[in-house]
């Protein structure tokens, strides 16, 4: 069981390029969520599927897209980067949406310059 | 959801249980009581969780206090891998969506 696994580790990224990081769990939870945490912040939700083929808005979304491909992966999308984008990047799912036993990916170190 | 109060930091030495206290005396009777930790570099990582009765796992035990207010995160032969920033979280069951709120949790250091 690998658990959540995310790709790419780390990423550097000039103004106004695109990206995508992926995101996949084998556990056969319902509901994942895509996260940013930047230095005395604290997580911050950038977006959340609760189940396949449904996706919402965190509290951070702009700037940002997510696909929500098959029960197992969920990616999230940067079209035009912007330093403010300087963060890292978590992956998490769960059985279901109403539960807080969220099981996290390694993260992703994003820089934008 | 209810705030939660926890010490800035700790110390324990390898080998011994440490207690990681938090206070969250505004706690409602359908909120829970979780517990995770973040080692440097890492994701988070759940630990446990718990409603009224003790709670024990194979990373922990979770021990809260009969009127609720207050509740202990007990590792009980820490290691220098349990050194990490320790979060307690009070969330009510059944919202709308899992959005986990860290708040500055307690840097717990393990020594040799």
């Amino acid at each position: 069981n690998a658990g959540v696994t995310q790709t790419p580790k780390f990423q550097v990224l000039k103004t106004g390029q695109s990206m995508t990081l992926q995101c996949a769990q084998d556990m056969n939870h319902n509901s994942m969520y895509w996260y940013r945490q930047d230095p005395g912040m604290g997580l911050r939700l950038i977006y959340y599927s609760a189940s396949e083929g449904t996706t919402d808005k965190g509290e951070v979304p702009n700037g940002y897209n997510v696909s929500r491909l098959n029960k197992r992966e969920f990616s999230l999308r940067l079209e035009s980067a912007a330093p403010s984008q300087t963060s890292v990047y978590f992956c998490a799912s769960s059985a279901s949406s109403a539960s807080y036993e969220q099981y996290f990916g390694p993260g992703t170190r994003l820089t934008v310059t | 959801d209810a705030k939660t109060t926890q010490p800035t930091s700790m110390d324990c030495a390898e080998g011994r249980a440490a207690n990681l206290p938090c206070n969250h005396s505004t706690i409602s009777g359908n909120e829970y009581v979780y517990w995770y930790r973040q080692i440097h570099s890492q994701g988070p990582q759940y630990i446990i969780h718990g409603l009224k009765n003790n709670e024990t796992n194979e990373m922990a035990s979770l021990i809260i206090t009969e009127d609720r207010k207050s509740s202990t995160l007990i590792l009980p032969h820490a290691t220098l891998r349990d050194t990490a920033v320790y979060y307690c979280i009070v969330r009510a069951g059944g919202t709308s969506y899992g959005k986990l709120t860290f708040g500055q949790g307690t840097i717990l250091t393990v020594h040799p």
